[in-house]
């Protein structure tokens, strides 16, 4: 059971340059989340989605876009990378957030420089 | 904005001890709480969820609440050196439409000593 995949596991990105984090999950979950973590810093909300084509903004959406067009996929689009976006990015995924687990992937480091 | 808050540490105790984490959080309406625990370089995993006020035990992990105080608590026992990591503390926030949200706290970090 491969659980909440993230792919790539790293990335460098030229300021200005875009690119798609991809993230699957195979367990059914209607709930999946991007997080980004920075150094000595908690998780920020990013982009959450309640079930295939819906899907919100969290607490940092500025410079982000995602898409959620099956139940299993839950991409993260950068579009003109910069500086400030350099961080760990999570992907997670839960049956729903009321009485259960939040299943994470292993996260992509992305440097912009 | 509503928040999670808990001390950034670092936290050490010495093996065989009991480690005490605190989680304070800012929405009364908040209905779920977790503890996940975070190794360096590696994500988060749950070890921990509590609904209720009162304490919650699991083997040497004790959740405890109290929604009046809007606190939460992790305890451990018997700390070992593999429990040395980065524990944050998460809390469900109800929003319009009926959806909910994970919102994080920072993370303590626990160093467990030898």
């Amino acid at each position: 059971n491969a659980g909440v995949t993230q792919t790539p596991k790293f990335r460098i990105l030229k300021i200005g340059q875009s690119m798609t984090l991809q993230c699957a999950q195979d367990m059914n979950h209607n709930y999946m989340y991007w997080y980004r973590q920075d150094p000595g810093m908690g998780l920020k909300l990013i982009y959450y989605s309640v079930g295939a084509g819906i899907t919100d903004k969290g607490e940092v959406p500025n410079g982000y876009n995602v898409s959620r067009s099956t139940t299993e996929d839950f991409p993260l689009r950068l579009e003109l990378a910069a500086p400030s976006q350099t961080s760990v990015y999570f992907c997670a995924s839960s049956y729903s957030t009321v009485r259960t687990e939040a299943f994470f992937g292993q996260g992509t480091r992305l440097t912009v420089v | 904005q509503k928040e999670v808050e808990q001390n950034s540490g670092p936290l050490s105790v010495p093996e065989g001890a009991i480690a005490s984490l605190n989680c304070t959080y800012s929405d009364r309406g908040s209905q779920s709480f977790f503890w996940y625990r975070q190794y360096s370089g590696k994500s988060p995993e749950l070890i921990m969820f509590i609904y209720s006020n009162g304490d919650k035990e699991d083997g040497r992990f004790t959740a405890q609440l109290n929604k009046a105080s809007q606190y939460v608590s992790l305890l451990i026992r018997d700390s070992q050196p593999s429990d040395s990591a980065t524990y944050l503390c998460a809390v469900n926030n109800p929003f319009q439409g009926g959806s909910e949200k994970l919102v994080f706290g920072k993370g303590t970090k626990l160093t467990v000593n030898p």
